[in-house]
């Protein structure tokens, strides 16, 4: 089955660290370009993070700019985002999206919680 | 970075009546432009892309239009299954800015 699947998300103080991964099943992971979108309580779409399929190119959202770090494993199918600095406004739930331009697949998103 | 405008914010029409919702560019994007639908506690799911393309799977009441600056998502006969928030989203380059979002239900 063709699938995205998060984790890694929980409950971190303000100045925090976590790690999300995206586990992709299904297709050929290394040829893909990847992104994080998120999307915080009650609130829309938010596109954060980009990765060229061979990782060589990254692009940031200024909202985290210096703070996250995006980064993917092509051996084990996997996409990574490294959250340092975390804000209360980061609290979201984090999708990762398979890229072709558009994005035609996605998972199923992992809450990320900061607060105090 | 080019900004995304859509509208309305949210709308409410009866079952069977014809729903358009617009999406405004800052600047032109061709026709590099996806519509998603994300149903209450869902996951988005991708309608459109490249303004007018059907996703394979999506009911022919979905159609898109427009290029340059100015776009449309039109739903010929509204069903209560589309119930959800729309969103537009361009991909010419980064960041793949999304737009506000609209919220459709039914009245």
């Amino acid at each position: 089955e063709v699938q995205l699947v998060e984790s890694g998300g929980g409950l971190v103080q303000p100045g925090g660290s976590l790690r999300l991964s995206c586990a992709a099943s299904g297709f050929t992971f290394s040829t893909y370009e990847m992104n994080w979108v998120r999307q915080a309580p009650g609130k829309g779409l938010e596109w954060v993070s980009y990765i060229s399929s061979s990782g060589s190119t990254i692009y940031y959202a200024d909202s985290v700019k210096g703070r996250f770090t995006i980064s993917r494993d092509n051996a084990k199918n996997s996409l990574y985002l490294q959250m340092n600095s975390l804000r209360v406004e980061d609290t979201a739930v984090y999708y990762c999206a398979r890229d072709r331009g558009y994005f035609d697949l996605w998972g199923r998103g992992t809450l990320v919680t900061v607060s105090s | 970075d080019i900004q995304m405008t859509q509208s309305p914010s949210s709308l409410s029409a009866s079952v069977g009546d014809r729903v358009t919702i617009t999406c405004r560019a800052s600047q032109g994007i061709n026709n590099y432009l996806a519509w998603y639908q994300q149903k209450p506690g869902k996951v988005p799911k991708l309608l459109i892309y490249a303004a007018s393309t059907l996703q394979s799977g999506v009911p022919s009441r979905f159609s898109g239009s427009g290029s340059g600056a100015d776009f449309t998502l039109t739903i010929s006969s509204l069903q209560p299954e589309d119930v959800a928030t729309y969103y537009c989203q361009k991909y010419n380059s980064a960041p793949q800015t999304f737009g506000g979002g609209t919220k459709v239900e039914i009245k």
